[in-house]
């Protein structure tokens, strides 16, 4: 196992269309996260999963996104209606499950919203 | 709520010589760990160094160290023997361990763009 993976590593799309985004994490991190960075930003946190179940949402993410994580593998992170707003980078990092607190980053799918 | 403060946005440093990036951060937790990652133009975020705030000693990872003042609350990143590798986004980054549902997200700072010359 090489490390996260996000699929696609860039989208771009019309606004109004709905976009969805692909993690998976490092085999058996039992603890995932969705990230926002825009440019010359620090990322922001979204939302966190630990196994299948979502335990915090950002109040960053409206309600046109919606993240799940079935079976606690991968996880998809979808936008509904993107708006020009939405251009960013999405990161998505796992941890592994009370060893350690260090967060593992993948290569982030960038979006821009024409 | 906690914050992650990386007061200087550009730094520049000779290659071979040692550049020092600053950090401060607000929190009133006591148990926490502080990180340093970087982010290389168009590349993924690498985790640098870690310390956990309980350990007095400072974190040391080859030609990386930090200054960690826990009554200041700064944690600062030298870099030796700068290399044109190091080129990159340096972010702090801060996660407290008692958050609801074991959520360990991460309060970044702004970042620092590190410029190394031949």
């Amino acid at each position: 196992d090489t490390g996260v993976s996000q699929d696609p590593r860039h989208k771009i799309t019309k606004r109004g269309q709905n976009v969805t985004f692909r993690c998976d994490p490092i085999s058996e991190h039992n603890r995932l996260y969705w990230y926002r960075q825009t440019l010359g930003q620090g990322p922001e946190f979204l939302t966190y999963f630990q196994n299948e179940a979502q335990l915090e949402k950002s109040r960053l993410l409206s309600d046109r996104f919606s993240a799940e994580r079935p079976k606690g593998s991968f996880s998809t992170l979808e936008i509904q209606r993107t708006e020009q707003g939405d251009s960013a980078m999405y990161l998505c990092a796992s941890s592994p499950r009370d060893v350690e607190e260090t967060q593992y980053f993948g290569p982030g799918t960038r979006l821009l919203v024409l | 709520a906690q914050t992650v403060t990386q007061s200087q946005p550009e730094m520049s440093v000779q290659e071979a010589e040692t550049v020092t990036l600053s950090c401060t951060y607000d929190t009133s937790e006591s148990d926490y760990y502080l990180f340093w990652y970087k982010q290389p133009p168009s590349r993924q975020m690498i985790l640098v160094i870690r310390q956990e705030a309980y350990k007095q000693q400072n974190a040391t990872e080859n030609r990386f160290s930090v200054n960690f003042q826990k009554a200041a609350k700064s944690f600062s990143l030298k870099i030796s023997d700068s290399q044109l590798g190091d080129a990159a986004m340096y972010f702090c980054a801060y996660v407290g361990l008692f958050n609801a549902g074991n959520n360990r997200k991460l309060i970044w700072g702004l970042g620092t763009s590190l410029a190394v010359n031949p």
